[in-house]
């Protein structure tokens, strides 16, 4: 089993609509979240990043954390085209590397 | 520019030359992780550094593999002997270390390419 798991898609919503990407991951220990957004060819960028149970909203972006199911998502509103990307959700525990899944593929449609 | 830079940004050699890669991280982090991509994958974890000391590397990472951080600036990434699998996308990140996890910073990339 994989240390952080997401789909790797593709995920292909209308724009305008809302995205949502899911990630879990296994170490119960694991204490900060992260969110990054890669384009083809381009290294990963961070967008988001969340420490504690709940919701985090920056802009179009929600970041929800549950510990308790092991479980982090990424919500992203009013979806534009330049939001087609792979998002990787990445997982720190006690402050050492993150750890990443395999990304999830995003495809927003005119 | 004060973000992380990484050189060169892309790098063809031949099958069992060596090739040394470097990083400049943001200037008042003294965390710097390098981690190797391929295509499809999300990043997997090579090594970091904090301040000049390697704390941690992966099982991953072969005799092949050595990485500096001689002053706790910048950081080196030496491969050697390479081999066709090592053709990826080898990223440099680095955070500040305030005794908890912050934001880590990827440069980027240096795009390998072994033939």
């Amino acid at each position: 089993q994989k240390e952080v798991e997401q789909n790797s898609g593709p995920l292909s919503v209308p724009e305008g609509a809302i995205a949502s990407l899911n990630c879990t991951y296994s170490d119960r220990g694991s204490q900060s979240f992260f969110w990054y957004r890669q384009y083809s060819g381009k290294s990963p960028e961070l967008i988001m990043s969340i420490y504690s149970n709940g919701d985090k909203e920056d802009g179009r972006f929600t970041a929800q954390l549950n510990k308790a199911s092991q479980y982090v998502s990424l919500l992203i509103r009013d979806s534009q085209p330049s939001d087609s990307a792979t998002y990787l959700c990445a997982v720190n525990n006690a402050g050492n590397m993150l750890t990443f899944g395999g990304g999830t593929r995003l495809m927003v449609k005119p | 520019d004060t973000g992380v830079s990484q050189n060169p940004r892309h790098k063809i050699t031949k099958r069992g030359q060596n090739v040394t890669f470097r990083c400049d991280p943001i200037s008042e982090h003294n965390r710097l992780y390098w981690y190797r991509q391929t295509l499809g994958q999300g990043p997997e974890f090579l090594t970091y550094f904090q301040n000049e000391a390697q704390l941690e590397k992966s099982r991953l990472l072969s005799d092949r593999f050595s990485a500096e951080r001689p002053k706790g600036s910048f950081s080196t990434l030496e491969i050697q002997r390479t081999e066709q699998g090592d053709s990826a996308m080898y990223l440099c990140a680095s955070s500040p270390w305030t005794g908890a996890a912050t934001e880590a910073f990827f440069g980027q990339g240096t795009r390998l390419t072994v033939v």
